[in-house]
């Protein structure tokens, strides 16, 4: 069972970038789809993207001109930074994991961490 | 993008009775590609059922999952008190991955 926490700022001013990171434990980063997902208060789920294997990456194209997701392998951590932060972006960050092949699912998730933007 | 609509958009039950949520896509989802998740207030969404019709680990098997092409289906044969909750949709099948809006199943 893999365990993730995600772990960042809280509140966030306009214009500004975020970086979050979601650190794994009970598993290797090479193995899964590491994604990221958003939840606006009270509203429901969006995909942000994801890395996988070395280095391939997927973005939702409502926000690929401002999200990044990388890996620190040596660190078993992964990352997600958003630009631009505005009031829209606001929202639940979730960190998780894809088995793929035969499990198709978002399998593991972190607790979330809730961003704020506002100045 | 796959369009994901889910109905009813909330479900008023009692305790024992059985639950019937629908999902529907705006294109064809190949059944190993779709999946449904329970989120509780406050907590993070739990896999409840991936490739249309699996319970993932731990799932009680109350929850089942049907359906194929456009039309999902998930069923929870005897709600219990835990089970009082928002279920979405989902499917890995055309990038974006999306889900659906959720269905609330609230106590009658």
């Amino acid at each position: 069972q893999v365990q993730l926490q995600e772990s960042g700022p809280g509140l966030v001013k306009p214009s500004e970038t975020l970086s979050l990171t979601c650190t794994v434990s009970g598993g290797s980063i090479g193995s899964y789809y590491w994604t990221w997902i958003r939840q606006p208060p009270g509203e429901g789920l969006e995909w942000i993207g994801y890395f996988y294997n070395s280095g391939s990456t997927n973005y939702n194209p409502s926000l690929k001109s401002r999200v990044t997701i990388s890996a620190d392998t040596s660190k078993n951590q992964f990352s997600l930074k958003l630009t631009s932060m505005t009031a829209a972006d606001t929202a639940v960050y979730y960190c998780a994991t894809v088995r793929g092949g035969y499990n198709w699912g978002f399998t593991d998730w972190g607790q979330g961490t809730l961003v704020i933007v506002s100045s | 993008e796959i369009v994901l609509t889910q109905s009813p958009g909330t479900l008023s039950l009692s305790p024992g009775e059985r639950a019937t949520l629908s999902c529907r896509a705006s294109q064809r989802v190949t059944t190993s590609y779709l999946a449904w998740y329970q989120q509780k207030p406050g907590q993070a969404p739990r896999l409840l059922i991936y490739g249309a019709f699996n319970r993932a680990t731990g799932i009680p098997d109350r929850f089942s999952g049907s359906g194929s092409g456009t039309d999902f289906t998930l069923t929870i044969s005897r709600l219990e008190p835990e089970d009082f909750a928002v279920y979405y949709c989902q499917q890995f099948g055309i990038s974006p991955w999306t889900f659906g809006q959720g269905t609330k199943v609230e106590i009658k």
